[in-house]
């Protein structure tokens, strides 16, 4: 069974610029989960997507959207970079939302603005 | 808002004692919450869950405990080891998304 897998590991932009950040769920999970992690605090959920959709988004604004593949990966993309964006983005997989199933993490990409 | 937090930020324990990591809810509307571990460099680890009709659950060396009335979830680590050194996490989720809300950590640090 293959795990949570995201890439690149580590990260470093300027701010302004745009990112991408992706993710490979665990096999037969079709839900997967994005989450910020900020130094030094728990995770803060940015958006689920199930089927291709978004499922459901957290307290970030636009500028932070993802896409979800048939093959279940995902991408995170946020634009126009902000120094506060700086933390590591942890992505989740797991099994049909409202199954209350836990959620599988990657460990993470560790993205630095400067 | 609502959020879940945890009272300690640092526990020290001696090798081969008990942990209880302790974390404070305020949702009454949880009805799943998780417990994560995560090691430097990693992402974190699941280690236990419990649904909101049960109080109590047990796994290898780990027990949760949910007591809905003062809303309060707790960690105990049987016979710590080095190895359980790590920050710990609790979740809750209060909608059928399985969106989870985190607490900020406690970190645990076992002496050999």
């Amino acid at each position: 069974e293959t795990g949570v897998t995201q890439s690149p590991t580590h990260l470093i932009k300027t701010r302004g610029q745009q990112v991408t950040l992706r993710c490979s769920s665990q096999s037969g999970h079709n839900t997967v989960s994005w989450y910020q992690q900020a130094l030094g605090q728990g995770p803060q959920f940015i958006f689920q997507y199930y089927r291709e959709e978004e499922n459901g988004r957290g307290n970030f604004p636009p500028r932070f959207s993802g896409l979800q593949f048939p093959n279940y990966s995902s991408e995170l993309n946020v634009n126009a970079l902000e120094l506060d964006d700086s933390a590591l983005y942890l992505c989740a997989s797991s099994l049909p939302a409202g199954d209350n199933s836990p959620l599988h993490f990657g460990n993470g990409t560790r993205l630095t603005v400067t | 808002g609502e959020s879940v937090g945890l009272h300690l930020p640092t526990l020290s324990v001696q090798e081969g004692d008990n942990s209880i990591i302790n974390c404070a809810y305020s949702n009454s509307a949880s009805d799943y919450f998780i417990w994560y571990k995560q090691e430097s460099g990693k992402g974190p680890q699941f280690i236990i869950d419990i649904r909101s009709n049960m109080d109590k659950r047990q796994g290898q060396r780990v027990t949760v405990l949910l007591n809905k009335t003062v809303k309060h979830l707790s960690l105990q680590i049987a016979a710590t080891q080095p190895g359980d050194s790590a920050v710990y996490f609790c979740a809750e989720n209060n909608n059928a998304g399985n969106m989870l809300t985190f607490g900020g950590g406690t970190r645990l640090m076992v002496k050999p």
